[in-house]
């Protein structure tokens, strides 16, 4: 079936420095990703909606030029969070929307900012 | 806007007992999908079903079963005999119906139910 792979799986990271999450949709092509962030014992929060060869847009009280959303192919979707801070350690989960409207969820990746 | 509650945070129940997660939802659209998803400890989701607005009809699957009432909002989920492996965190989840609908896929999640199963 059709798999969503995320990488890396967990970064640890220091402060002030940037660090990029990849999500792969393996074996279709996804013209829209969503990337969701999830602090500890927390519910899921949806950050942005990736949309192939366009701008992402952000949910209200999303930083934009702090959380940097490409999606260059209809394979991929980065997530790079900026200037990194402790505040921002968090997992990090995609989902990619299939062409016949599945939704397939990443493994997640662990974001630890020292 | 759309909401999800999800009002138990954390239920405990004893090897084969049978426990119901409730889920209440508020949109205002009129046709919408919803879901629920298992979260281990290992952090990914694992679908377990997604229901369109448009179909009440109960569904069933192994010892998993969804009880979805639209007169109530609720998308209630029922797991019978439970296990030890059903421990985990359960998320029911709201999105804008498909329908080419640029919006679907954005999910708006509940606060989540961590589910204990005691041997």
């Amino acid at each position: 079936g059709a798999v969503v792979s995320q990488h890396p799986s967990w970064v640890i990271c220091k402060s002030g420095t940037s660090v990029k999450i990849e999500c792969r949709s393996l074996d279709f092509q996804a013209t829209t990703m969503f990337w969701y962030r999830q602090f500890p014992k927390q519910s899921l929060m949806l950050m942005a909606t990736s949309n192939e060869g366009s701008k992402a847009t952000y949910e209200q009280g999303v930083e934009k030029d702090k959380f940097l959303i490409n999606h260059a192919s209809l394979t991929l979707s980065t997530l790079t969070v900026t200037s990194a801070h402790p505040e921002d350690s968090s997992f990090y989960i995609c989902s990619a929307r299939g062409p016949t409207g599945e939704l397939f969820f990443g493994e997640g990746s662990r974001l630890t900012v020292l | 806007a759309q909401k999800v509650t999800q009002a138990q945070t954390e239920i405990s129940v004893v090897e084969k007992e049978d426990v119901t997660l409730d889920c209440v939802y508020e949109t205002r659209d009129t046709t919408y999908y919803l879901f629920w998803y298992k979260q281990p400890p290992s952090g990914e989701l694992v679908f377990l079903i997604r229901r369109n607005s448009f179909d009440e009809q109960n569904e069933i699957s192994g010892r998993y079963s969804w009880n979805f009432q639209k007169s109530t909002s609720s998308f209630n989920f029922t797991i019978t005999a439970s296990q030890v492996v059903d421990s985990a965190v359960y998320f029911c989840a709201l999105s804008e119906h498909y329908a080419g609908g640029t919006s679907y896929g954005k999910l708006t999640f509940g606060q989540g139910t961590i589910l204990t199963v005691h041997p």
